[in-house]
């Protein structure tokens, strides 16, 4: 079965600081792999997704996440952190569906806080 | 801007009572879809709907019932409430023509006391 594993519950780093949220992902074919941020009292926002091709891929915010097949892993980076980036973070991957679509399988979240 | 909006944003009420909860859409999309969000689960799909003809059950639709009224408004009933279904409840939309992205609302934090 599809499942979506994030190690860390919570994660603080100083604004400034590098980032990186892990995501390991259990799916028997090549997924398809998304990273969502969600702000306090706000929907869930899609930072990147990841179909095929160039394992590194570009999102909005500044972030960029890396698939690595031999690790099953999807992980979520960010250069320098913004006080503005502390929100929680879902990783989930797309299992094809009927015709075209895909289902989202989420994973339980990570909580970014940021120290001034 | 186009937009996926639901209303209540937040319902406190008792068990056994009936509550729905909505979903509008301005986007345009056929897809629409319930999510419910429990703390160190992630979201977990309720209903989906490809089109106003075609609901289909998610993997957690017990306890739970939709309507797809309209193209742009798709309802989240909880017949008789229960204090285990206390959660924050997610609309959202999606298209073919824009690779089935799913555009999410707001939430509803429901509490069933």
């Amino acid at each position: 079965a599809q499942s979506v594993t994030q190690p860390d519950i919570h994660i603080t780093v100083s604004e400034g600081a590098s980032l990186e949220l892990r995501c390991n992902y259990s799916y028997g074919a090549t997924p398809y792999l998304f990273w969502y941020v969600q702000s306090p009292g706000q929907g869930l926002q899609l930072l990147l997704k990841y179909f095929s091709g160039d394992t590194l891929v570009q999102g909005i915010k500044g972030f960029e996440a890396e698939f690595k097949r031999s690790q099953s892993s999807f992980n979520l980076r960010k250069p320098s952190v913004h006080w503005s980036d502390a929100a929680e973070y879902f990783c989930a991957v797309g299992a094809p569906w009927m015709d075209s679509s895909y289902k989202l399988i989420f994973g339980s979240g990570t909580r970014l806080l940021v120290r001034p | 801007d186009a937009d996926v909006t639901q209303t209540p944003r937040n319902r406190i009420t008792k068990t056994g009572k009936r509550i729905m909860l909505e979903c509008s859409q301005t986007k345009g999309h056929d897809r629409m879809y319930w999510y419910r969000q429990d703390p160190g689960l992630g979201l977990q799909l309720i209903y989906y709907s490809f089109d106003v003809k075609d609901i289909n059950k998610g993997e957690i639709s017990d306890g739970y019932s939709v309507s797809r009224q309209a193209q742009a408004k798709f309802s989240l009933s909880l017949e008789s409430a229960i204090p285990n279904q206390t959660a924050l409840y997610f609309c959202a939309t999606s298209t073919p023509a824009l690779g089935n992205e799913q555009f999410f609302g707001p939430g509803t934090r429901l509490t069933v006391l």
